[in-house]
């Protein structure tokens, strides 16, 4: 099983700031294989990013995905008010399927 | 628009069984691959299992906790997705999310809870 582990557990920022979330791996995944989600309270996870690079659908270019072989990240360049949420980082290359544990990204 | 709309979820005790239904509209549910992720209450997302579309074998497959205690299924007939949930332990307690794609999840549910508890 391929664990995905995620830091920082919480990342405290105002607005405006870049938000750099970063997601490891325990063994290596194929870019095309990693996938980002923001989950905000209530609410079920919205798909950001897939093939580790690309945006889904909707999704603003202040989101980027990055990374290759055991390392993964995610940018939000300007945090908006609505990005403050957690994140989850996700990997399809191999059964089973698995999440990272999330970062929180919360309001400074 | 592409709509999953999960319900079945309640109260059970331990030991017990639940189906869970997700009816879909919006696309070509026949065509999908589709999933079940669960979220224990304050706790992260968790892959439940996966059916492949008909025309790709219909295969499920699952995650090991849920292993010979959940089966997943499909009527392409109704749209509709289950999961049937037996031999349900404390542990199984969560929102249960419908979502389409068998690799990545590009729309989810709004999820239903299952709550396992004596």
């Amino acid at each position: 099983e391929v664990v995905l582990t995620q830091s920082p557990g919480t990342l405290s920022l105002s607005p405006g700031e870049r938000a750099t979330l970063s997601c490891r791996a325990s063994q290596r995944v194929s870019s095309s294989y990693l996938a980002w989600y923001q989950q905000k309270p209530g609410q079920a996870p919205r798909l950001l990013i897939y093939g580790a690079s690309s945006r889904a659908t909707g999704i603003p270019d202040s989101f980027s995905g990055s990374g290759s072989g055991t390392d993964f990240t995610l940018t939000i360049s300007r945090l908006e008010p609505e990005d403050f949420a957690v994140y989850y980082c996700q990997q399809h290359g191999s059964s089973p399927l698995t999440f990272g544990g999330g970062t929180k990204v919360e309001i400074k | 628009e592409v709509q999953l709309v999960e319900s079945g979820g309640g109260l059970v005790k331990p030991g017990g069984s639940l189906r869970l239904s997700c009816a879909a509209s919006g696309f070509t549910f026949s065509d999908a691959w589709m999933s079940w992720v669960r979220q224990a209450p304050g706790k992260g997302l968790e892959w439940v299992g996966r059916v492949e579309s008909k025309t790709d074998g219909g295969t499920a497959d699952y995650a090991a906790p849920v292993k010979g205690r959940f089966t997943i299924s499909r009527d392409d007939s109704k749209n509709t997705l289950y999961l049937q949930m037996n031999s349900l332990k404390t542990e199984d307690t969560a929102v249960y999310y419908c979502c389409r794609g068998g690799f990545n999840f590009d729309y989810w549910g709004q999820g239903t809870l299952v709550t396992v508890s004596a």
